[in-house]
């Protein structure tokens, strides 16, 4: 079946330091979505990814959308405290208009202060 | 503009009890619904989905049920609540991307 598989599971790193993670999924994609859930939260959507290749920024957050539209990457530069949370990449359910999302696992950051 | 509600927010029960949790939406025409349920520092596994009145879909079979009987309005329903049964409920509501309501905190004892 359709899968979305997202890398690092956690990720713990100094503040001003950069953090990246990786998402891939298993058919090709019409579509990547990232969201973002602080401790204690709820997701919340970043950003949508449509074409081949495209790359989005958010002021420090890039959002990269694979040539194959198979992956995808979220990079923040110079993390901040206020950063913290776990980031999951999405992709729909192939051939579906049901609105149906395959999430990743997503990617735990900490940031130490 | 569109908003989700859930309740309850945080949620105590026995094994064994019955639940019933609800999710209401505003501000939009039927909305896909969808119910998630999150395990503590775990992904979101989807539960049910849901297109319309009365329209179910399960994505795993366990002794949780779901039910629509308004445009916006989604419940979820035990008849007898397990241990396993413990996490974070989520529902959410889609267009093109999915908003998440505040979720319910399930602890089952």
């Amino acid at each position: 079946g359709q899968q979305v598989m997202q890398i690092p599971q956690y990720q713990h790193v100094q503040e001003g330091e950069d953090f990246t993670t990786y998402c891939n999924s298993s058919t090709t994609l019409s579509n990547i979505q990232w969201y973002k859930q602080r401790p204690g939260g709820h997701p919340v959507f970043l950003i949508q990814l449509v074409k081949s290749g495209e790359v989005k920024k958010q002021k420090r957050l890039t959002f990269q959308f694979g040539e194959a539209k198979k992956n995808s990457s979220l990079h923040i530069t110079a993390t901040q405290t206020t950063d913290v949370g776990t980031y999951f990449c999405a992709g729909p359910d192939r051939g579906s208009t049901l609105g149906r999302l395959y999430f990743g696992r997503g990617t735990q950051l900490t940031v130490w202060p | 503009s569109q908003t989700i509600h859930q309740w309850p927010a945080t949620l105590v029960q026995p094994v064994g009890s019955p639940l019933s949790l609800e999710c209401t939406v505003e501000g939009t025409s039927n909305p896909n619904l969808y119910w998630y349920r999150q395990a503590a520092g775990r992904g979101l596994q989807l539960l049910f989905y849901s297109v319309g009145i009365g329209q179910i879909s399960s994505e795993v079979p366990q002794n949780l049920s779901a039910s629509r009987p308004q445009d916006r309005q989604f419940i979820l329903s035990s008849k007898k609540l397990l241990l396993s049964d413990s996490g974070f409920y989520l529902c959410a509501w889609s267009k093109h991307e999915q908003f998440f309501g505040p979720g319910t905190r399930l602890t089952v004892l």
